[in-house]
């Protein structure tokens, strides 16, 4: 069946600017994870789904990063008044016992 | 110190050769350990996941657990060209829970 899929996969936003990210999980998978990428690095977990329910939003780094998953499904990742330090791969997962990533989107703030 | 530590590397072995991929960990409550594989400008591939201490082995794959160390490796035999890319190393504490990955370890199989 299909992969965990995201949307769009490059994004490049003014600083200030407001940006959404999409992913759209395996069908039938109750998980959902949101992780950053930085240059070099190992994924940094950002915030987890079970359901429509947000179980651990521990990792967003400010208040101007928000995730929803509204109907269980599909999730959302906003990031409001863009700076470049959140320049990343946003990588989004989803999981019956294991993880599966998506291809990620590729955000470039200049 | 991070959670999870991998030798960033760069690894460079021979063509054929055994490739050894190392990872430790600090959260002794880490129940689950994965290996992916990150090709450049890829999203991270799941190889391996082991949960109990000893070996699990998938082909050319070797996964070991040692949790009175807080280890874990990867081996891989007989390296290929293809094989080249970065090894993340992540630890869970439950079961389908969220990971703590290591900031991975760049291999390179020289033909």
């Amino acid at each position: 069946g299909a992969g965990v899929s995201q949307s769009p996969r490059y994004k490049v936003a003014k600083r200030g600017q407001d940006v959404a990210l999409r992913c759209d999980p395996i069908s039938g998978h109750v998980s959902l994870f949101w992780y950053q990428q930085a240059l070099g690095q190992g994924p940094e977990f950002l915030t987890y789904f079970q359901n429509e329910a947000q179980l651990d939003k521990s990792g967003l780094p400010s208040d101007r990063f928000f995730a929803e998953r509204p109907e269980g499904s599909v999730s959302t990742l906003k990031i409001q008044r863009t700076q470049q330090e959140d320049s990343a791969v946003y990588l989004c997962a989803s999981s019956f016992e294991t993880q599966y990533f998506g291809p990620g989107t590729r955000l470039l703030v200049l | 110190q991070k959670e999870v530590e991998q030798n960033s590397g760069p690894l460079s072995v021979p063509e054929g050769a055994i490739a050894s991929l190392n990872c430790t960990y600090s959260d002794r409550g880490s129940q689950s350990f994965f290996w992916y594989r990150q090709y450049s400008g890829k999203s991270p591939e799941l190889i391996m996941s082991i949960y109990s201490n000893g070996d699990k082995e998938d082909g050319r794959f070797t996964a070991q657990l040692n949790k009175a160390s807080q280890y874990v490796s990867l081996l891989i035999r007989d390296s290929q060209p293809s094989d080249s890319a970065t090894y993340l190393c992540a630890g869970g504490v439950n079961q389908g829970g969220k990971l703590i990955f290591g900031q991975g370890t760049e291999l390179s199989v020289k033909p």
